[in-house]
């Protein structure tokens, strides 16, 4: 049973340009939602979150939206750079539970020169 | 000085052999993670403790023991590997339960554990 899918395993995008990579799920009691990024051979890092009271986060180029009655998610990069290119997981937790975060498969974000 | 380490990096090891990994925060964290990424490349969690308390054991084999010293280790023992076994293995940290409502997890770079 998966609780927190991204339908597009893949994404290409030009240098530049804006990148957006969607998460939905499927659990209502979710109330904190995080984006990690991973590059090959190392560990998924932090990237940004968001709690279920807001529907907007940002930090610098990276900011995530959320639209709780669509059970939907986005991370949105602007602008793109050839560094961001890595596999984004998103990820959800149950509140007073927050020890159990529950991960996407994953979008490879690759960002054209 | 690296947050989350965890050795060895690869695993290579026969059916049936018993491996162990290794893992090691310097965050000052109290809670510690081994989550799982299998061949369909999903990150599912297997065990977590806090203060080398069992707090979340996942449905895994009996075959996979963790084991926390102190709170800043937390090994993962497998006893008899199967071929099923194979998968990207990462440790994490995180301060839930030091008064933060919302945390992230602190990850490792993972082991890649193969068995043949």
């Amino acid at each position: 049973d998966q609780q927190v899918k991204q339908n597009s395993p893949s994404l290409s995008v030009q240098e530049g340009r804006i990148s957006i990579l969607n998460c939905d799920y499927t659990n209502s009691m979710f109330d904190y939602f995080l984006w990690y990024k991973k590059y090959p051979a190392e560990g998924p890092t932090f990237l940004i979150s968001i709690s279920s009271i807001k529907d907007k986060n940002e930090d610098g180029r990276f900011t995530v939206f959320l639209n709780k009655s669509a059970k939907h998610l986005s991370l949105h990069i602007v602008p793109s750079q050839p560094g961001d290119s890595a596999v984004y997981f998103c990820a959800a937790s149950l509140p007073f539970y927050g020890q159990n975060f529950v991960f996407g498969p994953g979008t490879r974000l690759s960002v054209l020169p | 000085d690296t947050a989350v380490s965890q050795t060895p990096k690869y695993l290579v090891t026969q059916m049936g052999n018993d491996k162990s990994i290794k893992c090691e925060q310097n965050l000052g964290h109290d809670t510690m993670y081994w989550y799982k990424q299998d061949s369909k490349k999903f990150l599912k969690i297997m065990f977590s403790y806090n203060n080398k308390e069992l707090i979340i054991n996942e449905t895994v084999p009996n075959r996979f023991s963790p084991k926390s010293p102190d709170k800043a280790h937390l090994n993962l023992h497998i006893n008899s590997l199967e071929l099923g076994d194979s998968a990207v293995y990462f440790c994490a940290s995180s301060s839930l339960g030091q008064g933060s409502t919302n945390e992230k997890l602190f990850f490792g770079s993972g082991t890649q554990l193969s068995v043949l």
